[in-house]
């Protein structure tokens, strides 16, 4: 149980052009979804944290005009990299937390999406 | 905020050996210590977790360890497998706040075993 797909597993745009990247509950409903940024040989930096039918709350230096995050049903969420650079270039990762999860239940994340912007 | 500070950075042992991953975290109040194993091109996998009031927790090869009192905790694998070979991410969680816990991650640890 618990699975997070996430798709595409790698896009490669054009700069200036925006990417629309999914992340869903497969079987759970998910109250709050976290997207990642990873850099190479990095760790996780969390971007945003968006719980179902209200406002992302992004993380501080995270530009929330840049990375618009939608979170419209219980299994669905997706991010949007709108006019992207080539610095915007990474590996964003999606993790559910599920209706019913535990005060620190664990985190499920999705296989994560390559971005490449040429 | 936390800060959690992981290392070795990197890790090679040969197949059959143990391998020892150590993490400190700095917030007291942090009471759910997980740990992630990701490969490459993948997202974290979570192998095993701990909370603030167990010391150990077995799963296998794979345990973990807390010391609260000195705020560190690390991952034992023992027998190691070519398989074992992953990218290995400690991390720690407060309480539950506003109906989520913000999870802070290490740096992360390259275990490569050498068959």
């Amino acid at each position: 149980g618990a699975v997070v797909s996430q798709h595409p597993s790698r896009v490669i745009c054009k700069s200036g052009t925006s990417v629309k990247i999914e992340c869903r509950s497969l079987d759970f409903q998910a109250t709050t979804m976290f997207w990642y940024r990873q850099f190479p040989k990095q760790s996780l930096m969390l971007m945003a944290t968006s719980n179902e039918g209200s406002k992302a709350t992004y993380e501080q230096g995270v530009e929330k005009d840049k990375f618009l995050i939608n979170h419209a049903s219980l299994t669905l969420s997706t991010l949007t990299v709108t006019s992207a650079h080539p610095e915007d270039s990474s590996f964003y990762i999606c993790s559910a937390r599920g209706r019913k999860a535990l005060s620190n239940s664990p985190l499920h994340f999705g296989n994560g999406t390559r971005l490449t912007v040429t | 905020g936390e800060n959690v500070e992981q290392h070795p950075s990197t890790l090679s042992v040969q197949e059959g050996d143990s391998a020892v991953i150590k993490c400190t975290y700095s917030d007291s109040a942090s009471n759910y210590f997980p740990w992630y194993k990701q490969e490459l091109g993948k997202g974290p996998q979570l192998i095993i977790d701990i909370r603030s009031n167990v010391g150990e927790k077995k799963d296998q090869r794979i345990a973990v360890t807390l010391n609260k009192t000195a705020k560190h905790f690390s991952l034992h694998i023992t027998e190691t497998q070519p398989e074992d070979s992953a990218v290995y991410f400690c991390a720690a969680s407060p309480p539950n706040s506003g109906g989520y816990q913000k999870v802070t991650f290490g740096i992360g640890t390259k275990l490569q075993v050498i068959p």
